[in-house]
């Protein structure tokens, strides 16, 4: 079984700059979520995708978008990068919404550092 | 807005003894799970836990166990025999009274095991 894997581990960006970060979901695993921790907080959730369509978002404007592809893998892209957008950022993956087992599992986190 | 409350940011615990961490959430689902995380240095969320809310039985995963108090919407985990590795953040989720976030986390407890 292959859990949740997430890339780059670290980033580096400067303020304004547009960043894409990838999760592939664990095996049996359609659904994917992704959050925000900042340093000393708990996850924040952005958004999940489920067949290939946002299914919630949390409270996070809209230059923060996503995608998820046949393979259920998916990807977070931020536009206009503001140094604020500095934290790790999790993919979680689990099995459909509204089947009442929805554990999620997450990834290793990709560190973003907007300077 | 709905809230997960940790209301010990910090816990220390000699190593081998039992230690408690408290968790409230404020959920108004009806059925529903609770769950544990531990986020070591390493940044990755492993799930350590999980508790359905129609079960009364508390769960258990080895060293570690729940205190489920469904009426007072409490969530304590208990860990016994506690080991160096145990050393982590703990975060406590639960769902959220909006359909479209999957978990809502508290802020978490940094522990420490002292050898």
């Amino acid at each position: 079984e292959t859990g949740v894997t997430q890339s780059p581990t670290h980033l580096i960006k400067t303020r304004g700059q547009q960043v894409t970060l990838r999760c592939s979901s664990q095996s049996g695993h359609n659904t994917v979520s992704w959050y925000q921790q900042a340093l000393g907080q708990g996850p924040q959730f952005i958004f999940q995708y489920y067949r290939e369509e946002e299914n919630g978002r949390g409270n996070f404007p809209p230059r923060f978008s996503g995608l998820q592809f046949p393979n259920y893998s998916s990807e977070l892209n931020v536009n206009a990068l503001e140094l604020d957008d500095s934290a790790l950022y999790l993919c979680a993956s689990s099995f459909p919404p509204g089947l009442g087992e929805e554990t999620q599992y997450f990834g290793p986190g990709t560190r973003l550092l907007v300077l | 807005a709905q809230t997960v409350t940790q209301s010990q940011p910090e816990m220390s615990v000699q190593e081998a003894e039992t230690v408690t961490l408290s968790c409230t959430y404020d959920t108004s689902e009806s059925n529903y799970y609770l769950f544990w995380y531990k986020q070591p240095p390493s940044r990755q969320m492993i799930l350590v836990i999980r508790q359905e809310a129609y079960k009364q039985q508390n769960a258990t995963e080895n060293r570690f166990s729940v205190n489920f108090q469904k009426a007072a919407k409490s969530f304590s985990l208990k860990i016994s025999d506690s080991q160096l590795g145990d050393t982590a953040m703990y975060f406590c989720a639960s769902p959220s009274n909006s359909g479209n976030t999957p978990l809502v986390f508290g802020k978490g407890t940094r522990l420490s095991v002292i050898a």
